[in-house]
């Protein structure tokens, strides 16, 4: 039931892009993504609903497969504060299950 | 306007004994979700209180227990504690069920260790 995120952590320079790979078993009614800076409450990055708009923020921006049941998530140009890890959550039964997270580091 | 708020932020606890763990929502939400997230592990979910009751439930044993108060804030208790208990206890605060649908708020949580 645990979303699956790929890759585990990805190391970038400064200006370099990224994708954050989210996979379920189960089918997707929508994917939640959150990133979670070192010794910080995860923060809220956007929600993608069945069928609907996808929510951007900054210069990161999302996909969702409903019927490949993923969802991707986008770094361009990725800045230093973009280092953290970023989870993906599922909505299951009103209550939202997350992946293990990918970790993020940016060098400068 | 506050934010979620979390208490003790850190404590140490020996095997066998019991915890109680605090939380007040962000002003405006009447849902907390308590979250267990162990070392480099994502957030795991233990319960979600709605109206002063148990609306969801994870795979988490009877040791772990809460409650809503009538202001919203949660408590959540874990007896008999073991090593494996040590993690970080997150608390989430969300109006109704649109947090499953938008965002969760989460509290900076509430470091645990079990020796």
């Amino acid at each position: 039931q645990q979303p699956v995120q790929s890759p585990q952590a990805v190391i970038l320079r400064e200006g370099e892009d990224a994708v954050i790979n989210c996979s379920s078993s189960k089918a997707l009614y929508s994917v939640h993504w959150y990133r979670q800076k070192h010794g910080e409450a995860p923060v809220f990055l956007m929600i993608l609903l069945k069928g609907g708009e996808q929510k951007g923020h900054e210069k990161i921006s999302a996909s969702f497969n409903e019927k490949k049941q993923q969802s991707s998530l986008y770094l361009t140009a990725s800045q230093l504060s973009y280092s953290g890890t970023y989870f993906c959550g599922t909505l299951l039964i009103d209550k939202i299950i997350f992946g293990k997270g990918t970790r993020l580091h940016i060098l400068p | 306007d506050a934010g979620v708020t979390q208490s003790p932020t850190h404590l140490i606890k020996t095997r066998g004994q019991q915890v109680t763990l605090r939380c007040s929502p962000k002003s405006g939400h009447d849902t907390v979700s308590w979250y267990q997230q162990a070392l480099g592990q994502g957030p795991q979910f233990i319960f979600q209180y709605y109206e002063e009751e148990e609306r969801q439930r994870g795979n988490f044993p009877d040791r772990f227990s809460g409650h809503q108060f009538p202001n919203y804030s949660s408590e959540l208790n874990v007896n008999a504690l073991l090593l494996g208990d040590s993690a970080l206890y997150l608390c989430a605060s969300s109006h109704g069920l649109a947090g499953v649908y938008g965002e969760l708020f989460f509290g900076e949580g509430s470091r645990l260790t079990v020796l």
